[in-house]
């Protein structure tokens, strides 16, 4: 059973538009989560974290974390081109502090 | 420098070739991490260090070594790789194993001729 998942895409959306990325995860006792976005050949770099259920909200990013349902989200408001990408959700395992992450969703956002 | 470094950036290297990978995170973080991403996989965690001491080895086959000789330092030697072990490797680093906002290296793209 995979641990996090992710669906790869690709996720096409119109720029302007809202674009939504969903993740599951397995480990019920995970406490931390973690979005990530890659550009093609380039190395992940940390756009959000959340920890508590609910939303957060930084710029035209929003996570949201639903733990009942081991679910978590990353919104992107007024999608650009340049935030075409892959999105990697990670979640920090309860038992061994480990970050595991999903295998991403490739977002493109056509002009 | 800023932030993690890493060098060199490509390497292409025989199966009985000995080569190592270096990371430098200038964060004044204590943790550091490998990673080897592999296309349409999962990044693959391979090693954990918190104040230079390995607390992780996720099964990584010996003919990967990772070296901690301080807590801004991480080298990766390798020798004697299998094509299959072609990929990304990456370095990461954060503030300790309690924090968990990881920040990458740009990575190390590896070939194995």
């Amino acid at each position: 059973q995979k641990e996090v998942e992710q669906n790869s895409g690709p996720l096409s959306v119109p720029e302007g538009a809202i674009a939504s990325l969903n993740c599951t995860y397995s480990d019920r006792g995970s406490q931390s989560f973690f979005w990530y976005r890659q550009y093609s050949g380039k190395s992940p770099e940390l756009i959000m974290s959340i920890y508590s259920n609910g939303d957060k909200e930084d710029g035209r990013f929003t996570a949201q974390l639903n733990k009942a349902s081991q679910y978590v989200s990353l919104l992107i408001r007024d999608s650009q081109p340049s935030d075409s990408a892959t999105y990697l959700c990670a979640s920090l395992m309860e038992y061994g502090n480990k970050l595991v992450f999903g295998a991403g969703t490739i977002l493109r956002v056509k002009s | 420098e800023t932030g993690v470094t890493q060098t060199p950036r490509h390497l292409v290297m025989g199966m009985t070739n000995k080569k190592s990978l270096k990371c430098e995170q200038h964060l004044g973080h204590n943790a550091m991490y490998w990673y080897k991403q592999s296309a349409k996989k999962p990044l693959e965690l391979m090693f954990v260090y918190n104040f230079k001491e390995q607390t992780e080895n996720n099964s990584v086959p010996s003919r990967f070594s990772p070296e901690c000789p301080n807590s801004s330092h991480l080298f990766l030697h390798l020798h004697t790789l299998q094509p299959e072990d072609s990929a990304l490797y990456l370095c990461a680093s954060s503030q300790d194993l309690q924090y968990y906002e990881q920040y990458f290296g740009p990575g190390t793209r590896l070939t194995v001729t």
